[in-house]
Parts: structure tokens; sequence; C-alpha cells
């Protein structure tokens, strides 16, 4: 899971409720992303930043929000406008290198959100 | 519609024996090919990569991976299978044009068994 974190590892929320996801790296990374996993189907792309104060939708942004206030940090927060937040939230980073664009994406060790 | 398909849910294999992991992709161009591995409640840890060169590309503990063009396959390969291998494969694709930022494109994922 090298140098990017997530917290928390697990995190309950009631209905109604706005809760936010933390990513952090230390990687020097410019771009960073959001992934939901659930079972049976690979990652889907929530919202990625390839820079500081930018960043764009994915394949599935409705009912999440995120800001990208500094390179190290990317937070998700999962609004009451997601109807269904139960799933496994994965964090990852890239860099740029020269010729390739961005190079491999590595991921956190991920938040598990089970709405109550 | 660019996709990646993983078609075993599950591969099933004897401690000591080969094991393959199938991969085929449907995107235009030439893309950049991905395994990662997922072990219970963690990230996705990187394996390697195909980006050009030689058909044949190794990576971490003992996997290897063939890039077959004409069958738009990666294939996830190891000679001598462990225990310890056990956990969740995804293989993903980078499109050559990929809307501007490093967009990955997941299969769903294959687990795989590996039997004492």
């Amino acid at each position: 899971d090298g140098g990017i974190t997530q917290s928390p590892k697990y995190l309950f929320r009631k209905e109604g409720q706005n809760v936010t996801l933390s990513c952090e790296q230390n990687l020097n990374h410019d771009a960073m992303y959001w992934y939901r996993q659930d079972p049976g189907q690979g990652l889907r792309l929530i919202y990625y930043s390839q820079i500081v104060n930018d960043f764009q939708k994915g394949d599935i942004a409705e009912g999440y929000s995120v800001s990208r206030e500094k390179k190290e940090s990317f937070p998700l927060t999962v609004t009451s406008a997601q109807k269904n937040p139960t799933a496994f939230y994965l964090c990852a980073s890239s860099s740029r290198t020269s010729g390739d664009g961005y190079d491999t994406q590595y991921f956190g060790p991920g938040t598990r959100l089970t709405v109550l | 519609a660019q996709s990646v398909a993983q078609p075993e849910d599950q591969v099933n294999v004897a401690e000591g024996n080969p094991l393959t992991v199938k991969c085929t992709y449907s995107v235009s161009g030439n893309p950049y090919l991905f395994w990662y591995v997922q072990y219970p409640n963690r990230g996705l840890q990187f394996l390697l990569k195909y980006i050009t060169g030689d058909n044949l590309v190794k990576g971490s503990y003992g996997f290897e991976a063939e890039f077959n063009k004409s069958q738009t396959s990666f294939h996830l390969k190891k000679p001598s299978a462990l225990v310890s291998d056990s956990a969740l494969y995804f293989c993903a694709v980078r499109p050559l044009f990929s809307g501007g930022y490093n967009k990955l494109i997941f299969g769903a994922g294959t687990r795989l068994a590996v039997h004492p």
C-alpha cells in the first residue's frame, strides 16, 4: 500500500448523513483518484484530480464530492444524495512521467463504508 | 464500448502447479496493460504492466504476463503456485487515448484459490 494512507478503515453512516473519507499520499504524485468497489464488479472511478485545485467527475460521481486543496490530500465526501453508498472505497495516485504521460496508479488500503 | 473481460470468476490450482489467470480486452489502439492483486480488506497491489517491447513481462512475486496483440489478451501466469498467492486478481487497461487523463478500465476480478 506504500505511501498512501486512507482513514478510517471502517466507517458507519446513518441514513441522511454526509461522511468524509480521507486520502493522503507522500509520494509527491500529481494525480489522485477515488474508486468504488462492489462485490463481483471491477473498480469504478468516482472522481479524479490531475493537479491541485482541479478535479473532474469520473463514471459514477453522482452523490459524491471532492476537494484538492493540497497536492498530498484528496478527501471524498459521500453525501446523503448517494442512494447506495455501502461499498469499499479505494484511493489511488500516480505521477506524471515523460513520454508515458501518467505512470502506474498505486492504491491505498481502502475504507469500508456501511450504511446502517 | 471499451471493456476488459476476466472470463473466470474463480481459478483453482494445486500448490506447486502452474497457474494462469485470463484477461482479454476491447479497446482501440495499443493500450497499456496492468495486473493488480488484492488481499482481503486491503487495497490493490501493483504486480506488473506492459507498455511496449517484449511480449512477456515479469513482475513481482514471480508473476509474469504475456501480451498477445492478435488475441487482445494479457494473461497472468506463474510457473509454481503458492498457497499465499490466493487472492483476488484484477486486470486493467489504459487506453492509448483516454481523454487526457490516466483512465484505467478494470475487469471484474478473478479469485485465485491455491490448495495445499
